[in-house]
C-alpha cells in the first residue's frame, strides 16, 4: 500500500484565497482524521470521519474551514477565505475502526501571506 | 476536557537511557500511544498501552498507570537517529486521539 497520500505537499497563497487540501486514506481504512500542527499548539484534531460520515468537527476553528469525504478513498479540507494564522502543516491520518494505530500522511505545509 | 502534558525538550547523550514522561486527562480512555516525529516528517507509531504496566519493543519501552493518568517512554542505548520529537497521545471516546505538544529529544555524541 502507498500509505496515506496528501496533496499538495506545499502551498503558498495570499490572504483571502481559497485553499483545498486533499487526502487519500489507506485502502480499507474506515476512519479518517484531519490534524493541524503548529509550533505553538502542537497537533490539533480538526475533524474526523467514520465510514465517510463526519463524527466530530468540534475542532474546526471556524466557519472558514470545511471538510468533506464524498467516498471511502478521498477527503478534502477547504479553507475559504484563508488567513495568515492558518499557516501550519495539515496532516491527514487514517485507521481501521477498532484498530489502534493511526497512519499519517506526509502532510501539507500551508503558508498564507 | 482533554489535557496531555509532556516536557517541551530534553537532551541526552548517545548510548544513554532517557525517560520521557506524559500525564493525561481525557473524556474516556481507550489507550495511550507514543509517536515519533522527525523534523519535517509525519508522526510514526511507536507503541501502545491499554493496560497498566510496561510494554517493551526492542530499545523502546512504554509504561502506563491508568490510576495516575501517567505514562512514560523509555529509550535505551540512544542513537543519534533517535533525535526527534516524541508525541504522547491518549485515545478517548469515539475513536478520538488527543496529542500532546511533543517532547523534542536532542541526542548528543
Amino acid at each position: 500500500d502507498a500509505g496515506v497520500i496528501q496533496s499538495p505537499r506545499h502551498e503558498v497563497t495570499e490572504m483571502g484565497q481559497e485553499v483545498t487540501l486533499r487526502c487519500k486514506p489507506i485502502s480499507g481504512h474506515n476512519s479518517l482524521f484531519w490534524y493541524r500542527q503548529t509550533m505553538m499548539r502542537g497537533l490539533e484534531l480538526l475533524i474526523y470521519f467514520n465510514n465517510n460520515v463526519p463524527i466530530d468537527d468540534s475542532g474546526m476553528p471556524e466557519d472558514r474551514f470545511s471538510a468533506k469525504m464524498p467516498n471511502a478513498s478521498f477527503s478534502t479540507l477547504k479553507i475559504q477565505p484563508s488567513e495568515p494564522r492558518d499557516s501550519a502543516v495539515y496532516f491527514c491520518a487514517s485507521s481501521l475502526a477498532g484498530d489502534n494505530v493511526l497512519t499519517f500522511g506526509a502532510g501539507s505545509r500551508l503558508t498564507v501571506l | 476536557g482533554q489535557n496531555i502534558d509532556q516536557p517541551t525538550e530534553m537532551t541526552a547523550t548517545e548510548g544513554a537511557i532517557v525517560q520521557i514522561n506524559c500525564t493525561y486527562q481525557t473524556s474516556g480512555f481507550n489507550g495511550l500511544f507514543w509517536y515519533q516525529q522527525h523534523a519535517g516528517e509525519a508522526p510514526t507509531f511507536l507503541s501502545y498501552n491499554v493496560l497498566d504496566g510496561l510494554e517493551e519493543k526492542g530499545r523502546f519501552s512504554s509504561f502506563l498507570s491508568r490510576s495516575k493518568g501517567y505514562s512514560y517512554l523509555l529509550l535505551k542505548e540512544l542513537q543519534m537517529k533517535d533525535s526527534a520529537s516524541y508525541l504522547c497521545a491518549a485515545k478517548g471516546n469515539f475513536n478520538k486521539f488527543y496529542f500532546g505538544s511533543g517532547t523534542k529529544l536532542n541526542v548528543k555524541p
